[in-house]
């Protein structure tokens, strides 16, 4: 079945570093691709998404590649900021699995100032 | 526009009593979902509706959960003989079409505790 595989947290980073954040999966089909977010005290919302092989989805300086030959979906950002402390969910959605979203455990990112 | 709304936002119960949640999704979107977010973990899919009927209830836990959705508008998970297992935060999102390429708007969630 479908799956998603995330890196453990929590991630601590001091402002302004580099931020990786893997995301790996497993689909039958060909699926799609999503980060979300939930920040304290906040739902979920979207963060960017991909819908197709090596496209790149963006939004608030994150960014991330579907990559199908390594089944992966890594969310980076080049200079993180306090603002950016929540959790970061890597999800997928196929189409031979009823287009539900199967979301990874999360992430959580610390930003320290 | 107005996004997703849940009520209640909190829901706290007795043990094997009957709770009732509330999803009123972003108008005109004809896919409702519903989800369960425990503790630590990510949301966990239990129901998908495509207008009016259930296209995919295979996340359902077990016969205490049921979903509906009449009208193809509002929906109402209902949970029966609450167990304390039970207790988590329920999601609910809705999408355009339903497609696999769309984005699921989600609502804040009810927390629901079994005491």
């Amino acid at each position: 079945g479908n799956s998603v595989t995330q890196m453990e947290g929590p991630v601590t980073l001091s402002e302004e570093a580099f931020l990786t954040i893997n995301c790996t999966y497993t689909a039958t089909g060909y699926p799609s691709l999503f980060w979300y977010v939930q920040y304290p005290g906040e739902g979920l919302q979207l963060l960017l998404k991909a819908t197709k092989a090596d496209d790149k989805g963006s939004n608030k300086g994150f960014e991330a590649t579907y990559r199908k030959e390594t089944t992966s979906f890594h969310l980076e950002k080049g200079s993180v900021q306090v603002s950016d402390s929540a959790v970061y969910f890597c999800a997928l959605s196929d189409e031979s699995n009823g287009n539900k979203l199967v979301f990874g455990a999360g992430t959580i990112l610390r930003v320290k100032s | 526009g107005a996004g997703v709304s849940q009520t209640p936002s909190n829901k706290v119960t007795e043990k094997g009593k009957y709770v009732e949640l509330r999803c009123d999704p972003i108008s005109g979107h004809t896919a409702l979902y519903w989800y369960r977010q425990s503790l630590g973990q990510g949301p966990e899919f239990l129901i998908y509706f495509q207008g009016t009927g259930a296209a995919d209830d295979s996340g359902l836990p077990n016969d205490r959960f049921f979903a509906v959705r009449p009208e193809g508008s509002v929906s109402t998970l209902k949970i029966q003989r609450t167990e304390r297992g039970d207790s988590a935060v329920y999601l609910c999102a809705s999408s355009v079409r339903g497609g696999y390429t769309d984005t699921q708007y989600f609502g804040p969630g009810t927390r629901l505790t079994v005491l």
